[in-house]
């Protein structure tokens, strides 16, 4: 039972580069979110899928794209890093459709730093 | 959203009842409660969630107060791999339109050998 993965688990990456962090889970989720942590802010919503071919912002999109072609996979793209993308970056997804009482389950993480 | 507010820091010995607290003065009829747990260097995973009664489960209990505005997870006999944040997080109705979870700064639990 893989659950979710999420790759690679640590990049290091220049200032202007464009930079894709990848989620699969395989579960047949139908949601699927992007969380960045960061001391001092916890974790934030960035992006987040309801289905395949359906995305919506969180708090933080700027500077992010996301698709979801696959109902498996959820990327994430910084299209142009900046060293405030710094962080640790978290996919989760969860069977049901964001109701009160459904569970998110998280990937292991990305660890990303921009220099 | 309804916020939660919780101790920075606990300790705990191994394998004595951990008792994390969470207040939650400003939560809605409607509001679930739940915890999810962060080990380190790892993503948050679920912990428990209940609306009004006291929930077990295989991991905690939960113990909500009987006018919602605070609420207490308990682990029972904590093990050194009980080492983690701890998140208490209200389900509101907006939040789940989106699914999202808002994540406070948690509980960090140290527990000692």
């Amino acid at each position: 039972d893989a659950g979710i993965t999420q790759s690679p688990r640590y990049k290091i990456t220049e200032t202007g580069r464009q930079v894709t962090l990848m989620c699969h889970q395989t579960w047949s989720h139908s949601y699927m979110f992007w969380y960045r942590q960061d001391l001092g802010h916890g974790l934030r919503l960035i992006y987040y899928s309801a289905a395949a071919d359906i995305t919506d912002k969180g708090e933080v999109p700027d500077g992010y794209v996301v698709s979801r072609s696959k109902t498996e996979n959820f990327p994430l793209t910084l299209e142009s890093a900046t060293r405030s993308q710094t962080s640790v970056y978290f996919c989760a997804s969860s069977a049901t459709s964001g109701t009160r009482t459904d569970t998110q389950y998280f990937g292991p993480g990305t660890r990303l730093t921009v220099l | 959203d309804a916020k939660t507010t919780q101790p920075n820091s606990m300790e705990s010995n191994e394998e004595e009842p951990v008792h994390l607290p969470c207040n939650h003065s400003t939560i809605s009829g409607t509001d679930y409660i739940h915890w999810y747990r962060q080990l380190p260097s790892q993503g948050p995973e679920y912990v428990i969630h209940g609306l009004t009664s006291n929930v077990n489960n295989r991991m905690a209990s939960l113990a909500i107060a009987e006018d919602r505005k605070s609420s207490t997870l308990i682990l029972h006999r904590a093990t050194l791999r009980d080492a983690a944040v701890y998140y208490c997080i209200l389900r509101d109705t907006f939040s789940g339109n989106t699914g999202k979870l808002i994540f406070g700064q948690g509980t960090t639990l140290q527990v000692k050998p």
